[in-house]
């Protein structure tokens, strides 16, 4: 059963638009919730995060958004650029301690 | 610098041979883990460890092994009762139970670059 849960594999965006990533969970116990940007044959690397006292985390062009009644949290790039081209992947954990349980991903093309 | 370097980046590995895969971090982070990522499967956990001496099986454990006798150190042995070994395994590491002073333990992992293992 998939607890994180990216329904779309890719996203193709053009320069300078608004990018919208979204990921949908299902266990209500989770409390914090992470973004990870990947690039082919390289580790994951940390993007942003939010825990579930919020609803808004803005770092730069990035700014997660979370909606706990939906069980859904999205990240919006703006704007986007070709540097952003990459797999992102949402992460969430039950508490500080548990490891991290990941969504597939979504693969974003920045197009220019 | 601090950081998490896995070994080796590429190996190649005859059907029925164990391969042991290194991890070593110099964060002094007390957790680390072992996940997998195929093809439009997302990261996978295999195993992870919060201290020295002691590890819990992730979601796919059958046909790995690991061992945590150093805070730095776990690496992951991928035996041949692993039935689809040929994937990309990354190493993570993150602060752990203690957590920062006064702070809360936010999870977040740090991951090396990855190893690609492929069995011919």
């Amino acid at each position: 059963d998939q607890q994180v849960k990216q329904n779309s594999p890719s996203l193709s965006v053009q320069e300078g638009r608004i990018s919208i990533l979204n990921c949908d969970y299902t266990n209500s116990m989770f409390d914090y919730f992470l973004w990870y940007k990947k690039y082919p044959a390289e580790g994951p690397t940390f993007l942003i995060s939010i825990s579930s006292i919020k609803d808004k985390n803005e770092d730069g062009r990035f700014t997660v958004f979370l909606n706990k009644s939906a069980k859904h949290l999205s990240l919006h790039i703006v704007p986007s650029q070709p540097g952003d081209s990459a797999v992102y992947f949402c992460a969430a954990s039950v508490t500080g301690n548990t490891p991290l349980v990941f969504g597939k991903g979504t693969r974003l093309s920045v197009i220019a | 610098d601090g950081g998490i370097t896995q070994s080796p980046k590429y190996l190649f590995r005859k059907e029925g041979q164990n391969v042991t895969l290194s991890c070593e971090q110099n964060l002094n982070h007390d957790a680390m883990y072992w996940y997998r990522q195929d093809p439009g499967q997302g990261l996978r956990l295999i195993y992870y460890s919060q201290i020295v001496n002691d590890f819990q099986k992730g979601d796919i454990a059958e046909g790995y092994s690991v061992s945590r006798e150093k805070k730095e150190s776990f690496p992951l042995t991928v035996t041949s009762a692993q039935k689809n070994p040929t994937a990309f395994y990354l190493c993570a590491s993150s602060i752990g139970l203690k957590g920062l002073a006064g702070g809360r333990v936010t999870g977040e992992l740090f991951f090396g670059e990855g190893s690609r293992l492929t069995v011919l």
